[in-house]
């Protein structure tokens, strides 16, 4: 099982800021079937990134998806109060296609 | 619009069962796998398997080999996750979620998540 380990577990920011968030293989994803999602408290997940850098649908260019092999990052760039939740990167690749533990964004 | 709608939430004793349906609208439902994932009480997200609506083929976390099944019915594009065995730890949000490529064919992601369904397993 590829374990994702995602860092910060919190990461406290104002909006205008630039957010970095890491997500770390077990082992290294050759191919690109990596993808982020960002959950808002009392909602279902939301599709952000898929094959490491695509952006999903509706989804603004702030948001950027890049890495390769075991280290994957996700900037948000420009922090607007909309962006504050939790963030889960997740491998689909190799089943189980597990998920990070997240990472919780909030405002400082 | 593409939607995935989920049936409401489920209380049950341990050890007894329960199946969720998941029914799909605004798309082809046979080109689109469909995964579903769970969710504990303040936790993160948990991959439980996913179901090909087209052959009926499955595939299954290992966790969950054997205590859930993924089957469909094409006729009403309709996905059901029926969970045996249950025990308080399969407290959790059961989501469907439609993964974004027809046959799985390229990488995109899980692009339609249904409303979640709640499922309490209590004595």
């Amino acid at each position: 099982e590829i374990v994702l380990t995602q860092s910060p577990g919190t990461l406290s920011l104002s909006p205008g800021e630039r957010a970095t968030l890491s997500c770390r293989a077990s082992h290294t994803i050759t191919s690109n079937y990596f993808a982020w999602y960002q959950q808002k408290p009392g909602q279902a997940p939301r599709l952000l990134i898929y094959g490491v850098s695509r952006r999903a649908t509706g989804i603004p260019d702030r948001f950027r998806g890049s890495g390769s092999g075991a280290n994957l990052t996700l900037t948000i760039s420009r922090l607007e109060a909309g962006d504050f939740a939790v963030y889960y990167c997740q491998q689909y690749d190799f089943a189980p296609y597990t998920f990070g533990q997240g990472t919780k964004l909030e405002i400082k | 619009q593409v939607q995935l709608v989920q049936s409401g939430p489920e209380m049950r004793k341990p050890g007894a069962s329960v199946k969720v349906s998941c029914q799909a609208s605004g798309y082809s439902f046979s080109a689109h796998y469909l995964h579903w994932v769970r969710q504990a009480p303040g936790q993160g997200l948990e991959w439980m398997g996913w179901i090909n609506p087209s052959s009926g083929g499955t595939k299954y976390a290992q966790k969950f080999q054997g205590r859930v099944s993924l089957t469909r019915d094409t006729s009403i594009s309709t996905a059901y996750m029926e969970v045996t065995r249950l025990g308080s730890d399969d407290t959790a949000l059961y989501y469907c979620a439609r993964d974004g490529s027809p046959w799985s064919a390229y990488p995109a992601g899980m692009d339609v998540w249904g409303q979640g369904t709640t499922v309490t397993v209590s004595s």
